[in-house]
């Protein structure tokens, strides 16, 4: 059973980077067929897709963090990282990871999430 | 700019259906792209119901079903329960820009 746990810094000052780590249990991030996606949700708000990163290591991301946002691989950890720059207030929210297979059912689609972790811009 | 609108909330009485919609604009993200609905009850996880606009994944009760009609996809939850009462999410995803898109959520109300 595939598990994700994320992990990483609850408070960041503005302008700063916020830093999170999502490691997965029970299964391989380097298992072709498989998108590993960064999510978040402000207070009381909806979800907001951040990006994410295939198996092979290419990446995506939404258009409007896209010049903000990196998300990398660590295999040796089996974890998947996220990384936004200049952060504000707006950037306040529970992030969350998220698998999507590629092919295999249920596809294209968020099977499993972690728990989600609070991280809040403040000074 | 892509989008997906859902009613801000809807309610109904137990042993009732209730239907939400989720409606594409802009590059009819709902029409070409993949349509999953979500249940994320207060302080949890989202947590997937329906892919690809019309299948439940193993484990998921057959009281909740997803269609489409055209730019408009619908989640139907029949024989409403108490613990039904949760933000429900439909997610267009897709592998051209802007590749995922969440509506923005509709409460339900268990009356």
């Amino acid at each position: 059973q595939v598990q994700l746990q994320e992990s990483g810094p609850g408070l960041v000052e503005p302008s700063q980077t916020l830093s999170l780590t999502c490691t997965v249990s029970g299964g391989s991030i380097s298992s072709g067929g498989y998108y590993w996606s960064w999510i978040r949700q402000p207070a009381g708000k909806g979800l907001e897709w951040i990006g994410r990163i295939y198996t092979r290591g290419s990446t995506n991301y939404n258009p409007s963090l896209k010049s903000r946002v990196t998300i990398s691989p660590d295999t040796s950890k089996n974890q998947f990282s996220l990384r936004l720059t200049s952060v504000t207030a707006a950037d306040t929210a529970v992030y969350y990871c998220a698998r999507a297979k590629e092919w295999e059912e249920p596809s294209d689609a968020f099977d499993i999430w972690g728990q989600g972790t609070m991280v809040t811009v403040s000074s | 700019q892509s989008a997906l609108t859902q009613p801000a909330s809807v309610s109904g009485s137990p042993g009732q259906s209730i239907t939400i919609s989720c409606t594409g604009t802009g590059n009819d993200v709902v029409v070409y792209n993949y349509l999953s609905w979500y249940q994320q009850l207060p302080g949890t996880a989202p947590k997937l119901l329906i892919y690809d606009f019309t299948k439940r994944p193993s484990g998921v009760s057959s009281r909740f079903s997803g269609s489409k009609s055209g730019n408009t996809a619908s989640l139907t939850i029949s024989g409403l329960q108490a613990e039904d009462e949760a933000d429900y999410y439909c997610c267009s995803y897709g592998g051209s820009s802007p590749y995922v898109v969440f509506g923005g959520g509709t409460w339900l109300t268990v009356l």
